[in-house]
């Protein structure tokens, strides 16, 4: 039979104030993670990356934070705005993963409030 | 303008039909992706490829078949065997090497007629 889709976690946050996405990745041997961000109808589009000796990786409006230890990667926005209404992915790639594949989160959909 | 161009935006399949969907990059990357994004879901890799005439199956190969005989080129087949082919489906590419991000299209959304 026809799949059911899964309701996507929802960040709500006003215009002009930071938003935080959280993403939970499976594997400790993952060396490398991306953020992507995705618009109705189009294609995921690079924000920022980060590999597994950094903690921390700063972008334009964007900051990305690495907890090894508990294997939580965050995406932080600052001053929302409304064209950042979108859903956003976290991937990661296995340090033994070879021909560069990613494993995608579900995606969390982060809507911006005027 | 580089990019991933991805054709048609849109495709229908009638019953015991092979559909092929396009994926051109000018990127000069050697990998190349097809994944599948279900509603609300994340992506489901099918295959890729890192270098001419060559690819591999990604976890969810069944009732697909791809060709890469040009750098630029890495065409879909979503065959009949394909029992539910109804999703959105994204190509995408990277530079070889260690680390490095993919870039992707603006999708083909396949539905059954």
């Amino acid at each position: 039979g026809e799949s059911v889709g899964l309701h996507l976690p929802t960040l709500s946050v006003q215009e002009g104030d930071n938003s935080i996405i959280n993403c939970a990745y499976s594997n400790s041997a993952s060396d490398y993670f991306i953020w992507y961000k995705q618009e109705s109808g189009k294609g995921p589009q690079f924000i920022i990356d980060i590999r597994s000796n950094m903690d921390k990786r700063q972008g334009q409006r964007v900051t990305v934070l690495l907890n090894k230890t508990v294997k939580h990667l965050s995406l932080q926005i600052a001053a929302t705005q409304p064209g950042d209404s979108a859903v956003y992915f976290c991937a990661e790639k296995g340090i033994y993963n070879q021909g560069g594949k990613l494993i995608f989160g579900q995606g969390t959909e982060l809507s911006v409030k005027p | 303008d580089g990019g991933i161009t991805q054709s048609p935006k849109y495709l229908f399949r009638k019953e015991g039909q092979n559909v092929t969907l396009s994926c051109e990059q000018n990127l000069n990357h050697d990998a190349m992706y097809w994944y599948r994004q279900d509603p609300g879901q994340g992506l489901r890799l099918i295959y890729y490829s890192q270098i001419v005439n060559d690819f591999q199956k990604g976890d969810i190969a069944e009732g697909y078949s791809v060709s890469r005989e040009k750098k630029e080129s890495f065409p879909l087949t979503v065959t009949s065997a394909q029992k539910n082919p109804t999703a959105f489906y994204l190509c995408a590419s990277s530079r070889q090497g260690v680390n490095q991000p993919q870039h992707f299209g603006d999708g083909t959304r396949l539905s059954i007629l």
